[in-house]
């Protein structure tokens, strides 16, 4: 079965840690989304990638880090500078930017502990 | 599940009622358009799309209205059903550095009474 595929579904960091969440997707798409979305507000991108080895900042990218090393995969790190990192984490791909549709996986929630 | 409705504008209908939920965009240049819904705890799934060159589109059950004089968009939901019950999100594809991204809006509530 085609799809994108989130890991783990929750996730509980120590503060002061840093904490790599997964996402892979087997749709053979060029692009590949990070999401931010805390409650009562939309989803707020963090990162997106057009081509692999390819990566932009998105409109919240302070205190996370990704990497773009194969088509198929983009990790998305929460370091330790990311100040009130709890909220529901969400990965998309699309054949490409713009104008296509997103596909989304079932999320990540991170929690500091 | 994820509380992803707290503070949202909420939508109640009965079921069997037709739903409308709304959205503002931002963006005059924006040049398409998704509607999503997600459930508690769930990731945003597709439910229909537009591009700017059409004012509507028809699905099963759901009908897209794009007005680019206000920058409003509109869901439609005929006989609304318990299983629609799901957080709404419309999103524009907005030109940002060089690429194109979605854009979300904020939400919206839907919530279907037996």
């Amino acid at each position: 079965d085609g799809g994108i595929t989130q890991s783990p579904k929750y996730l509980f960091r120590k503060e002061g840690q840093n904490v790599t969440l997964s996402c892979e997707q087997n749709l053979n798409h060029d692009a590949m989304y990070w999401y931010r979305q805390d409650p009562g507000q939309g989803l707020r991108l963090i990162y997106y990638s057009q081509i692999v080895n390819d990566f932009q900042k998105g409109d919240i990218a302070e205190g996370y880090s990704v990497s773009r090393e194969k088509k198929e995969s983009f990790p998305l790190t929460v370091t330790s500078a990311q100040k009130n990192p709890t909220a529901f984490y969400l990965c998309a791909s699309s054949i490409g930017t713009g104008g296509t549709e997103a596909f989304f996986g079932q999320g990540t929630r991170l929690t500091v502990v | 599940g994820e509380s992803v409705g707290l503070h949202l504008p909420t939508l109640s209908v009965q079921e069997g009622d037709n739903s409308i939920i709304n959205c503002a965009y931002s963006n005059s240049a924006s040049d398409y358009f998704i509607w999503y819904k997600q459930e508690s705890g769930k990731g945003p799934q597709f439910i229909i799309d537009i591009r700017s060159n059409m004012d509507k589109r028809q699905g099963q059950r759901v009908t897209v209205l794009l007005n680019k004089t206000v920058k409003h968009l509109s869901l439609q939901i005929a006989a609304t059903q318990p299983g629609d019950s799901a957080v709404y999100f419309c999103a524009e594809s907005t030109f940002y550095s060089g690429y194109s991204t979605l854009t979300f809006g904020k939400g919206t509530m839907l919530l279907v009474s037996p």
